[in-house]
Parts: structure tokens; sequence; C-alpha cells
């Protein structure tokens, strides 16, 4: 699986846009960029992904540049529960064999303030 | 999506003892994770549980430390054998389920004094 760069933390103000950068420039054409977080003391929780086209869903939103070597994750309204651990994976989507888990990267550290 | 139980949620636990966390999911589910994650880092694959064979540990991890059984679809065990103080983590289990992505239990926070 393709490797990933985010930065270790960001700040964001709360009811602003939270825009998380990751880089993945050498994804391959059949990986997927997801998107999980990590909010203190729980287990990941599954956000997003998408493979090249723009995704949103009731949480968030995921922007992929044309060339597929970045993305986005954006929060549109960050509320102080929105403090977590992003982590950014790119992988194959598929769920058996082989290439059925998940690596994260060190992510990073959202910290909403109010 | 699927929804896992795993108890305990914590515990602290003597060196040289054993610990043995279980992951219940409320359906069936061909593969099940177990994943460490050590204080202040992210998570690490320790080994993919298959029901009705043996389990493939991630370089670094042996089977006579971190034994684990899979005996049906919904269940799986993971024990930490002979622990010391190193082995305080937290330790999570994990589903992958086709069209929801994968999903993880609360963790079981393990300190070892």
């Amino acid at each position: 699986d393709a490797k990933t760069t985010q930065p270790p933390s960001m700040d964001c103000a709360e009811g602003r846009a939270a825009n998380l950068p990751c880089n993945h420039s050498t994804i391959s054409g059949n990986e997927y960029v997801y998107w999980y977080r990590q909010i203190h003391s729980q287990g990941p929780q599954y956000i997003i992904h998408g493979l090249k086209n723009n995704e949103t869903n009731e949480m968030a939103s995921l922007i992929i540049t044309e060339d597929r070597k970045s993305s986005t994750l954006i929060l549109p309204h960050a509320t102080l529960r929105d403090t977590a651990v992003y982590y950014c994976i790119v992988r194959v989507a598929t769920y058996g064999g082989s290439q059925g888990n998940l690596i994260f990267g060190k992510g990073t550290k959202l910290s909403v303030k109010p | 999506s699927a929804v896992i139980s795993q108890k305990p949620s914590r515990d602290i636990c003597q060196r040289g003892t054993s610990l043995t966390i279980q992951c219940q999911v409320d359906s069936q589910v061909t593969m099940m994770f177990w994943y460490r994650q050590q204080p202040g880092q992210s998570l690490t694959l320790i080994a993919t549980a298959n029901q009705g064979s043996e389990a493939t540990y991630e370089s670094g991890f042996v089977i006579d430390k971190f034994p684990i059984s899979r005996p049906n679809l919904t269940f799986s065990t993971l024990t930490v054998s002979n622990m010391s103080p190193e082995d305080s983590s937290i330790y999570l289990c994990s589903v992958a389920v086709l069209n929801y992505g994968y999903t993880f239990g609360s963790g079981t926070r393990l300190t070892v004094v």
C-alpha cells in the first residue's frame, strides 16, 4: 500500500471549516483514499473514502486532486467533538486475503478550539 | 455496518501473567484483525484471524506471545502472554465488511505492573 504524509497537528476554530491535507504521491491506480479518525480512548471511526471523484457524506467531504497525488478532508463546521487524530490511508478496496488490513500512519491531531 | 463488542475495556495485570481479550461481532465476517496501539503511537497490526485456519502474524509478533483463536465467524480472542510492562497498550479488534469498510472495537486498555 502507498504511504501517506500528513501534518502532525492542526488547530481549527469551532464553527469553521477544518481542512486536513494528505499527500500520497505513490498511489496506484486501483488504490482508494480512506479517512478514519480516532477520538481519545476510542477505536478508529470510518469517515469517508474515494477513488478519484470528490465525495461527500453527512460527516465530511473528500477532495482528491486530478493527479490523485494528494487529497483534503473537509469538516465543514468543526465542533469540539471533532477533536481527534485523523488518519489518511490508501489501499486497494478488497476485504479478503493478504490485502485485508488497514495500515495506519501517524495521522494529524486536530484540535478544535472554542 | 458491523457492531463490535470488545471485553474487557481495561485491565491492570501483574507481570508474568496472561490476559485474554474477547471480540464479538453482531454479524458473520470472514476476517478479523487485531491491532496494538502503544502510548502516544499509531495502530500497528498484530495479526489477521481467519475462521478455520491459523492466524497470520505480522513481523515482530509471534504466536507464542499473542495466541489467537477464531472458533466461528462472529468471535475471536487475543491472548497477551507472559506480560511485561512493555505490553502496556491499547489492543483493538477490527473487522472488514463489504461495502461498509472497516469497523473497530472500542479497545482494551492494558496496564502491566
